[in-house]
């Protein structure tokens, strides 16, 4: 069955330090996101991104963030410089046109020390 | 936008049913539904029900919607040491972002 994968599963990163985080949604998916959960916390909606473009982004997403479809497979989130605060699970999910069902990856655990 | 409310922690016996509780704000969410989360691990849907649905059964799992309290639950019939996880309550309008209650800890006691 064609399932979400994310890697790294674990990123160890120093506070300022720049982190690329790697997703390959399933092949015939149009729509990704991102998401994000605190330990602890709830799992918090980041980004969505439709056509090379983002469509709808929450507050948690600043500057710092950014979103890339790099090539006809990868989606990638990047953190510019990295914050204590960002230290989380996150989440790639992707669905197809018209099907409402996300598929969620197993999540890259960030630690931000 | 919207808010989705659980209760944190549960504990039931083995083979007894386990039920737990949602409420949400946005009664303009199309779809509703229930995910498991195993410690380390990622988010399983685990199933959900359309807004114009009371009720849906899947095997031993059974939600039930109440639109005018805004309220969903998910019963979990012959409770396993295996369901022992964090569920999320989510809403989701149209094929908008997915919205994620608080999480319910379910401890199965054996």
């Amino acid at each position: 069955e064609p399932e979400v994968t994310q890697t790294p599963s674990h990123q160890v990163t120093q506070m300022g330090q720049e982190v690329i985080l790697r997703c390959v949604p399933i092949s015939n998916h149009l729509y990704f996101y991102w998401y994000r959960q605190i330990l602890g916390q709830k799992v918090e909606f980041l980004v969505s991104f439709y056509n090379n473009e983002i469509s709808e982004k929450s507050e948690i997403f600043d500057d710092q963030f950014s979103v890339e479809r790099p090539d006809g497979s990868n989606f990638t989130l990047k953190i510019r410089s990295t914050k204590l605060e960002d230290s989380a699970m996150y989440f790639c999910a992707s669905r197809e046109d018209r099907v409402n069902e996300q598929f969620f990856g197993p999540g890259t655990r960030l630690t931000v020390l | 936008g919207e808010d989705v409310e659980q209760s944190l922690f549960l504990s039931v016996r083995e083979g007894d049913s386990s039920v737990i509780n949602c409420t949400y704000t946005d009664s303009s969410s199309t779809y509703l539904y229930w995910y498991k989360q195993e410690p380390g691990a990622g988010l399983q849907l685990l199933t959900y029900i359309f807004s114009n649905m009371d009720m849906k059964q899947d095997q031993r799992l059974t939600v039930l919607l109440n639109k005018k309290d805004k309220h969903l639950s998910l019963r979990i019939a012959d409770t396993q040491t295996g369901d022992s996880a964090i569920y999320f309550c989510a809403g989701q309008k149209g094929y908008q972002k997915v919205t994620f209650g608080t999480g319910t800890k379910l401890q199965v006691i054996p």
